[in-house]
């Protein structure tokens, strides 16, 4: 398996622009991941997926980030509008279940200018 | 919800040294507990994980971490480090629970010559 795949790898946008981050996690994983990183606040778990049912979406910052998984092989995370202060490393990771270890993707390193 | 505390930020240690990097989590009932190394521009990769039985648990890298309860902690340790082991470590806790992985800020570890 190639593991938890990300796109892009980098991104840079315009402040109001519309962001969609994608996630193809490892097949046959039940849950699924989406993690950001900044300096500041370290890792923080925006929201996570088991068997493609939203189960916690409390760690989304604000209604301009959503996150969807129409299928067992792919989600996306999306920020409307950005903002400068989403610049930020997104991690998709993925696991057999809800609790055990997640494998992550490279990240996509998001700047918004 | 659990927590995990990693109380040094930056950790340096002369290449051949002795390692050990400490971790206290929160959670009161079982914990499932992880430590993640991250080299620059990377994700997250498992160094090794506990849930149960043996408390000195091995994992890649040479790397080995000792379950505590008595001290809440899960440190993990290195008999003698490599200049590539310079990297941001991470320990983990899902709790055993329905919540993801809880992380703890982070280590800096510098490897001096």
């Amino acid at each position: 398996d190639a593991g938890v795949i990300q796109s892009p790898r980098h991104e840079v946008t315009e402040m109001g622009q519309e962001v969609t981050l994608r996630c193809k996690p490892i097949s046959g994983h039940n849950s699924l991941f989406w993690y950001r990183q900044t300096m500041m606040r370290g890792l923080e778990l925006l929201i996570y997926f088991n068997n493609n049912v939203p189960i916690d979406d409390s760690g989304m910052p604000e209604d301009r980030f959503s996150a969807k998984m129409p299928n067992a092989s792919f989600s996306t995370l999306k920020i409307q509008p950005s903002e400068p202060r989403d610049s930020a490393v997104y991690f998709c990771a993925s696991s057999p279940t809800v609790n055990t270890e997640a494998f992550f993707g490279q990240g996509t390193r998001l700047t918004v200018v | 919800a659990q927590s995990v505390t990693q109380p040094d930020i930056h950790i340096t240690v002369s290449e051949g040294a002795s390692l050990e990097l400490r971790c206290n989590y929160s959670y009161g009932a079982t914990p499932y507990l992880f430590w993640y190394v991250q080299s620059p521009g990377q994700g997250l990769q498992l160094l090794l994980k506990y849930f149960s039985g043996d408390t000195l648990v091995q994992g890649i890298k040479g790397f080995e971490a000792e379950f505590k309860r008595s001290q809440s902690s899960f440190n993990l340790r290195k008999p003698s480090v490599h200049w590539s082991d310079a990297a941001e470590y991470f320990c983990a806790d899902s709790g055993g629970g329905a919540d993801g992985l809880t992380f703890g800020k982070g280590t800096h570890l510098i490897i001096q010559p």
